[in-house]
């Protein structure tokens, strides 16, 4: 079976600082990590993904992401963030069935 | 490049109703997935197809779901008899070949069932 856990369920930062925001997964195998982000009444944007390689993956919106097999752990950082990152956002974890196991997400606020 | 679209956006019915969703994937997609996404969760999966054929379905799928995708093309999600519990979030995503290619989500289908 698999599985991703989302630990924090919300999380407050200020403008200009730094995030991180934690991802577990459980799965048998090298699995392939994605983090996607979801604005109010709107679908899933992709912001990267991990498949094998380099651990510390880059994606869109100076976001970036590390994976640590030993933690089992796929952590999203920003080094500053801003009031538009306001989202919620989703680690996401796939298989070999193709299908998509997805935490419960994190919510970010963002105060000015 | 035109992005995964889903018809309608909203839709607010009365139980017990019928209710029909679209979805139209990337061009060149030929895999599709329907998930399902409830308030405070991420989303579930329901089902996908590879071009037309159907491979695999979520147990939440009941009897009262059906999906189809003719010609491999778009897709439909058909909920018979609605009930409450069936109100949720319903995302379409697709995804060019059976590799490691990212799914891309359309903006959903928010359904309301009164």
């Amino acid at each position: 079976a698999q599985s991703v856990t989302q630990p924090d369920i919300h999380i407050t930062v200020s403008e200009g600082a730094s995030l991180e925001l934690r991802c577990n997964y459980s799965y048998g195998a090298t699995p392939y990590l994605f983090w996607y982000v979801q604005s109010p009444g709107q679908g899933l944007q992709l912001l990267l993904k991990y498949f094998s390689g380099d651990t510390l993956v880059q994606g869109i919106k100076g976001f970036e992401a590390e994976f640590k097999r030993s933690q089992s752990s796929f952590n999203l950082r920003k080094p500053s963030v801003h009031w538009s990152d306001a989202a919620e956002y989703f680690c996401a974890l796939r298989g070999s069935n193709y299908k998509l196991t997805f935490g419960k997400g994190t919510l970010l606020t963002v105060n000015p | 490049d035109t992005g995964v679209s889903q018809d309608p956006r909203h839709k607010i019915t009365k139980r017990g109703q019928n209710v029909t969703f679209r979805c139209d994937p990337i061009s060149e997609h030929n895999r599709l997935y329907w998930y399902r996404q409830t308030l405070g969760q991420g989303p579930e999966f329901l089902t996908y197809f590879q071009n037309e054929a159907q491979l695999e379905k979520s147990r939440l799928l009941s009897d009262r779901f059906s999906a189809e995708r003719p010609k491999g093309s778009f897709s439909t999600l058909e909920i018979q008899r609605t009930e409450q519990g069936d109100s949720a979030m319903y995302l379409c995503a697709s995804s060019f070949g059976a590799g490691v290619y990212e799914q891309y989500f359309g903006p959903g289908t928010r359904l309301t069932v009164t």
